[in-house]
């Protein structure tokens, strides 16, 4: 079945380094996006892709980047890890009107 | 100002019951509204989506979307202890492929 997974599941790294999260989908859905969600915030958007070497900001990208070489992943890399980026992640693909998401990962930054 | 606005909650409700969530959005000429339910610990899925105004209604779910208000809602008939969950409202913005979510409404049905 096609489908859409996320690595790690969950991580812990510390300030100051440099952390790459995997998204990885099998669908060969054009449109991916990158979430952060926290307890009071709900989903915000970090970055967006719509196609092989597209990439686009969202309402929360500082401190994160992201680059579509294929299809099929888009890679979230934290440059210089904050505590403030201690959150849950979740990757989404969408083609049409559904988004599908990730299991999601959780990172810790101390 | 943020672009989905949704009630935290807690929202609670008695088993068999209909639950009511709420949403408004901000952008006037959105087109695609949606609903995700998200369960603790656990990634959203979609549930509804609708387009035009008026109802639309798949099982125990119903979607309501009235643009002139800016309004949408998700009606759940004969509630379950399953329902209960955090429901998240999303809104494509004109224009975008985008999906932008609200702060989700935290729903727990009292058996």
């Amino acid at each position: 079945d096609a489908e859409i997974t996320q690595s790690p599941r969950h991580k812990i790294t510390e300030t100051g380094r440099q952390v790459t999260l995997a998204c990885h989908q099998t669908w060969n859905h054009n449109n991916m996006f990158w979430y952060r969600q926290d307890l009071g915030h709900g989903l915000r958007l970090i970055h967006y892709s719509y196609g092989v070497h597209d990439t686009n900001k969202g309402e929360v990208s500082d401190g994160y980047s992201v680059s579509r070489s294929n299809t099929e992943d888009l890679p979230l890399t934290l440059e210089s890890a904050a505590s403030s980026q201690t959150s849950v992640y979740f990757c989404a693909s969408k083609h049409g009107t559904e988004a599908f998401f990730g299991q999601g990962t959780r990172l810790t930054v101390v | 100002q943020k672009e989905v606005e949704q009630n935290s909650g807690p929202l609670s409700v008695p088993e068999g019951a209909i639950a009511s969530l709420n949403c408004t959005y901000s952008d006037r000429v959105s087109q695609s509204f949606f609903w995700y339910r998200q369960y603790s610990g656990k990634s959203p899925e979609l549930i509804m989506s609708i387009y035009s105004n008026g109802d639309k209604e798949d099982g125990r779910f119903t979607a309501q979307l009235n643009k002139a208000s800016q309004y949408v809602s998700l009606l759940i008939r004969d509630s379950q202890p399953s329902d209960s969950a955090t429901y998240l409202c999303a809104v494509n913005p004109s224009g975008d492929d985008k999906i932008i979510f609200g702060k989700g409404t935290r729903l727990h049905i009292l058996p």
